[in-house]
Formats: C-alpha cells, sequence, structure tokens
C-alpha cells in the first residue's frame, strides 16, 4: 500500500458527460502528479501540482483541468468525454516538486467511456 | 514521438533465470533514469534508478547497466522467481522539473 488513495475506482460513463477524479496524497506529501495509463499510448504524465500550484504540465487536454485544494487532495475534472478517453488514470505523490523525488502511485481509477 | 524506447514487449523467462529489459533513448539531457514495477491491479513502484555519472548500480536481484556514449540502459534481474512477474516500465527525466517520460513497458512473465 502506497499511501495514495483514489476514488473511485471504477467509473463508467457516456460520450460527452464530464467527471472527477479524486486522490488523496501520502501524508506529508506536497505534491500531487496525474498520470493515464492506456494500452495504445503507455504512461503519460498530465499535469503536477505542488503545494496547491500548478508546476508541471504534460500531455493534458484542454478538456481535461486539474486542481489541489488547501488539504492537498487533487481532483482530475474531464469533460466532453470521449472513447478515446478510456483509460487507467494514476496519481502519484512525493515529498518535493523535483521529478528527482521517488513517485507513490495511488491504486489508479478505471474509467470506461462508453 | 517517443522519446523512451523500451523492448522486449514481453519476455518469459525461467525461475532462476536472468531477465533483461532494454531501453534507448535520444535525449542527452536526460539525467536521471528510474525504473517502474507494476503488478496487476495495482500502479507502478519504483523499483531502482540510476544516473547518468555511473554505469551500473545495483539492489538485491535487481541491476541497471548505464552506456551514456550509446544513450542506452538495461534492467537485469538475476535469479528471477514467478513473484517478479509483472510490467517493468523504464523512464527518463532531465533537470528534476521535467516531465518523467516512461517507455511503452515490458510484461515479464516467471514460469516456475
Amino acid at each position: 500500500d502506497s499511501g495514495v488513495t483514489q476514488t473511485p475506482k471504477h467509473l463508467i460513463t457516456a460520450t460527452g458527460q464530464r467527471v472527477t477524479l479524486r486522490c488523496s496524497p501520502r501524508s506529508g506529501d506536497l505534491s500531487v502528479y496525474w498520470y493515464q495509463q492506456s494500452l495504445d499510448q503507455g504512461l503519460q504524465f498530465l499535469i503536477q501540482y505542488y503545494n496547491g500550484e500548478e508546476r508541471a504540465k504534460g500531455n493534458i487536454l484542454e478538456r481535461f483541468s486539474a486542481q489541489q485544494f488547501p488539504d492537498l487532495h487533487s481532483e482530475l475534472n474531464l469533460s466532453s468525454l470521449e472513447l478515446g478517453d478510456s483509460a487507467l488514470y494514476f496519481c502519484a505523490s512525493s515529498v518535493g516538486g523535483s521529478f528527482y523525488n521517488e513517485q507513490f502511485f495511488g491504486p489508479g481509477t478505471r474509467l470506461t467511456v462508453l | 514521438q517517443q522519446q523512451v524506447k523500451q523492448s522486449p514487449q514481453s519476455l518469459i523467462v525461467q525461475k532462476g533465470g536472468i531477465s533483461i529489459i532494454n531501453c534507448a533513448y535520444e535525449n542527452t539531457a536526460f539525467d536521471y533514469f528510474p525504473w517502474y514495477q507494476q503488478f496487476p491491479g495495482k500502479g507502478p513502484a519504483l523499483l531502482i534508478a540510476i544516473r547518468p555519472d555511473v554505469s551500473e548500480k545495483k539492489e538485491g536481484r535487481f541491476t541497471i547497466s548505464f552506456n551514456k556514449s550509446a544513450k542506452q540502459f538495461s534492467l537485469h534481474i538475476m535469479d528471477s522467481q514467478p513473484g517478479d512477474s509483472a510490467t517493468y516500465f523504464c523512464a527518463a527525466t532531465q533537470g528534476g522539473s521535467e516531465k518523467l517520460v516512461f517507455g511503452k513497458g515490458t510484461k515479464l512473465t516467471v514460469n516456475p
């Protein structure tokens, strides 16, 4: 158990809908990272927040947004969902804001868009 | 554009054998190369990492070999065990502030 929690575990929705994925980092970790894992694209970095501020941005679509709250939990919002958005979404956390820091991954949220 | 190329896609090894997974990169600015292990239904977990100022790093049965001139690095699992069956990802980043770029993964199966 990494200490990172993600909810929900599974999510099934329809095209065009909007969903919110939630992540609670390990106690004491200030950074939260979001990743998308799919069979064809592999593991792709989406976005990083450090202590409430956006720190780094990866291959995140404009239909996706994220934020980190004062209690350090984070939410990833996916809107206007398309079939291709079906994937595993992982949240990870680390103590510092550097990508040199070890990242601890949560169990993931499996999103299915029908 | 795939910045880190990983091979093979899948690997089957007998118990006690050596598993070798290779990665190649183009960006010479990469300065940190971690390997992650992922079991089915779980998130990836850091296994071992190396910086380019060393050619080899060993932790137990796991060794990273790094060839800076060839821009290649590999993971060797000695005395492979069925419990090592998982998907392994290599990754790379630069400067600590650039995103981690992952290889596509290698599914390792160790037969008893």
